[in-house]
């Protein structure tokens, strides 16, 4: 099983450009969300969604929006990006209990 | 919310030594509460969980013990090995199933030194 597929892995923007992060699953997993690691702060949850069609704001919701038109798929973009946004992203979708994490993707706002 | 605070935020262990991470929580419905490991370069997987009807959970040579009363909770890990080395996250939830959002602690660095 591929579990959770991320890409890109790294990617560079420049302040004001907007991207799209892909995150897909094949595990059949209703409830999605995207979270960002910075130093010291752990894992911070953006946004979430618990199926198709839902989806709800987390801590860190400001600068990224998402949607969710299939069960697999959960992309995350950025509108406009900005220096504060330099992270590592993390796309994650649960069953029952475990949580299942993508490889993650690094990215540097210039 | 929920709230996870976790200590200490680096461990330095000689290898064989033990390790204890310690984590606590505000919100008292969480009845979840599961740790991960995360290499360098890669996300977070999950190396053992524990219910709230439960007070010790071990697998081989890591342990989770939960202090409902006191809202703490700690990763033990005996006989440390140098692929031990790796971030470590506590985490909680109010319930396992996909509707709970899980809460991450900041993470623990455990280095084992030869």
């Amino acid at each position: 099983n591929a579990g959770v597929t991320q890409t890109p892995k790294f990617q560079v923007l420049k302040t004001g450009q907007s991207m799209t992060l892909q995150c897909a699953q094949d595990m059949n997993h209703e409830y999605m969300s995207w979270y960002r690691q910075d130093p010291g702060m752990g894992l911070r949850l953006i946004h979430y969604s618990v199926g198709a069609g839902i989806t709800d704001q987390g801590e860190v919701p400001n600068g990224y929006n998402v949607s969710r038109s299939t069960t697999e798929d959960f992309p995350l973009r950025l509108l406009s990006a900005a220096p504060s946004q330099t992270s590592v992203y993390f796309c994650a979708s649960r069953g029952y209990t475990e949580a299942f994490f993508g490889q993650g993707t690094r990215l540097t706002v210039v | 919310g929920e709230n996870v605070e976790q200590h200490p935020s680096t461990l330095s262990v000689q290898e064989g030594d033990s390790a204890v991470i310690k984590c606590t929580y505000s919100d008292s419905a969480s009845n979840y509460f599961p740790w991960y490991k995360q290499e360098l370069g890669k996300g977070p997987q999950l190396i053992i969980d524990i219910r709230s009807n439960v007070g010790e959970k071990k697998d081989q040579r890591i342990a989770v013990t939960l202090n409902k009363t006191a809202k703490h909770f700690s990763l033990h890990i005996t006989e440390t090995q140098p692929e031990d080395s790796a971030v470590y996250f506590c985490a909680a939830s109010r319930s396992p199933g996909t509707a709970s959002k899980l809460t991450f602690g900041t993470g623990t660095r455990l280095q084992v030194t030869l």
